[in-house]
């Protein structure tokens, strides 16, 4: 079954800290890997997209890196600041023509940025 | 408008009452999906339609749940005799295509059944 798996399930830092999300999958055969930004009572956001051949990739202070051998990604927040404060959702993309019609999401990773 | 919209934003209604949610999918998208976001939950899948093909309905819940696509575009989502289990928010997203594409999400609709 394919999963994805995000960690820490919440994340507390001070403004101006960086902090790093993680997630891994088990989604195969694998077509790319989004993190989306979620705001408290609106819809995801795409930050980034990463594909097979991709080992990172910046969106600002946001920074992802993919390594697709250990099926693990990460988000990287430099420099953190208040409107940072939201839940961040890993999203597996399987491969096109593999059979799998749906993306798989992780549970996220609910960050506050305190002052 | 650009992105995709959802109706009504909030819905409180009564155990056993039916509930319609809507969903307004990007103009040209041919790939609908349907979510469900409970509190402290990551998203769940209900449904799935892409273009004509028939949907894949392996995420529904229980046969209270049902979804439409009328003309490829705008899709309903209906629970019928609604559940307390059944608050969450629902969100809708469309792509261009099935897999592979960046979906787009809807702001989502907010279900409190009492």
């Amino acid at each position: 079954k394919n999963q994805v798996e995000q960690s820490p399930q919440s994340l507390i830092i001070l403004e101006g800290k960086n902090c790093t999300l993680q997630c891994n999958y088990t989604v195969s055969p694998f077509s790319n890997l989004r993190w989306y930004k979620q705001d408290t009572g609106r819809g995801p956001v795409s930050l980034t997209i990463m594909t097979f051949s991709e080992n990172t990739k910046s969106n600002g202070r946001y920074t992802a890196t993919l390594d697709a051998d250990t099926k693990q990604s990460s988000l990287h927040i430099t420099a953190s600041q208040l409107s940072d404060s939201a839940s961040y959702i890993c999203v597996v993309s399987p491969e096109r023509g593999s059979g799998y019609s749906t993306l798989t999401f992780g549970k996220g990773t609910m960050l506050l940025v305190s002052p | 408008g650009a992105g995709v919209s959802q109706s009504p934003s909030n819905k409180v209604t009564e155990k056993g009452k039916d509930v319609e949610l809507r969903c307004d999918p990007i103009s040209g998208h041919t790939a609908l999906y349907w979510y469900r976001q409970s509190l402290g939950q990551g998203l769940e899948f209900l449904i799935y339609f892409q273009g004509n093909s028939a949907p894949d309905k392996s995420g529904l819940p229980s046969d209270r749940f049902s979804a439409e696509r009328t003309g490829g575009s705008v899709s309903t989502l209906t629970i019928q005799r609604t559940q307390q289990e059944d608050s969450a928010v629902y969100l809708c997203a469309s792509s261009l295509e099935r897999t592979g594409d960046r979906p787009f999400f809807g702001p989502g609709t907010r279900l409190t059944v009492l």
